[in-house]
């Protein structure tokens, strides 16, 4: 089974609009962490956002918060008021816990494409 | 403070030869990591490294390698190249190795894009 499912391979949304990107995960582990990250075209691993298990607050990162919802292990990015330089993929990764260090299991990513 | 740099940026091999990427961490991050991005596979993770010692490796065969100087610099190797190792080779460095909830951002550089023939 797949460890973190994005549902929506791609996205048009109107600039200026709030957008949702979905994330669930699949862990037993009672420890782990949860990341955005933005890849434009340029390749390169923006990191937008984290989220810990045992944070008990939304995160939140100027226009990005992440809406964490534990039981239903769902992690899912919103952007406020869109612009046109958030086009690019967009993806969840979750770090789990445990004695080892499996680095980071990224979702397949949502191409986020924002139109005038 | 300069980001993590990987070089080369472009690289185009054949069949059955081996390369050698390059990645040098943000300074004073001690631990990077190394993740292959492909169309079919997506983001897997490769490899850990932490005060010259691998901590973990992905599922991915021994033509993969790396290894990690006194300077904290990385360099990952793949031997006997194959056509289904085209992809963007990405390098990850943390001031602290990965592990559970705890925040441990990773900076990713631009990658090198490696084109097998």
């Amino acid at each position: 089974a797949q460890k973190i499912t994005q549902t929506q391979p791609g996205m048009f949304v109107q600039e200026k609009e709030a957008v949702t990107l979905d994330c669930t995960y699949d862990t037993s582990d009672q420890s782990y962490g949860l990341f955005w990250y933005k890849q434009p075209s340029s390749g390169e691993m923006i990191f937008l956002i984290y989220q810990g298990s045992y944070d008990e607050q939304n995160a939140t990162e100027g226009r990005y918060s992440l809406n964490f919802q534990k039981a239903r292990k769902s992690a899912n990015l919103v952007i406020s008021a869109s612009q046109l330089g958030d086009s690019a993929m967009y993806f969840c990764a979750m770090r789990e816990g445990g004695g080892g260090a499996d680095g980071l299991t990224f979702g397949k990513g949502t191409h986020l494409i924002i139109q005038p | 403070k300069a980001g993590v740099t990987q070089t080369p940026r472009y690289l185009i091999k054949t069949r059955g030869q081996q390369v050698t990427l390059s990645c040098s961490p943000i300074s004073g991050h001690r631990s990077v990591s190394w993740y292959q991005q492909t169309p079919g596979q997506g983001l897997q993770f490769l490899f850990e490294y932490f005060s010259e010692t691998q901590r973990n490796k992905g599922n991915f065969p021994g033509r993969f390698s790396g290894r990690q100087f006194s300077n904290s610099r990385s360099e990952m190797n793949v031997s006997t190249l194959e056509l289904g190792d085209s992809a963007l080779y990405l390098c990850a460095s943390s001031l602290t190795p990965s592990g559970g909830s705890s925040y441990n951002e990773q900076f990713f550089g631009p990658g090198t894009r490696l084109t097998v023939l």
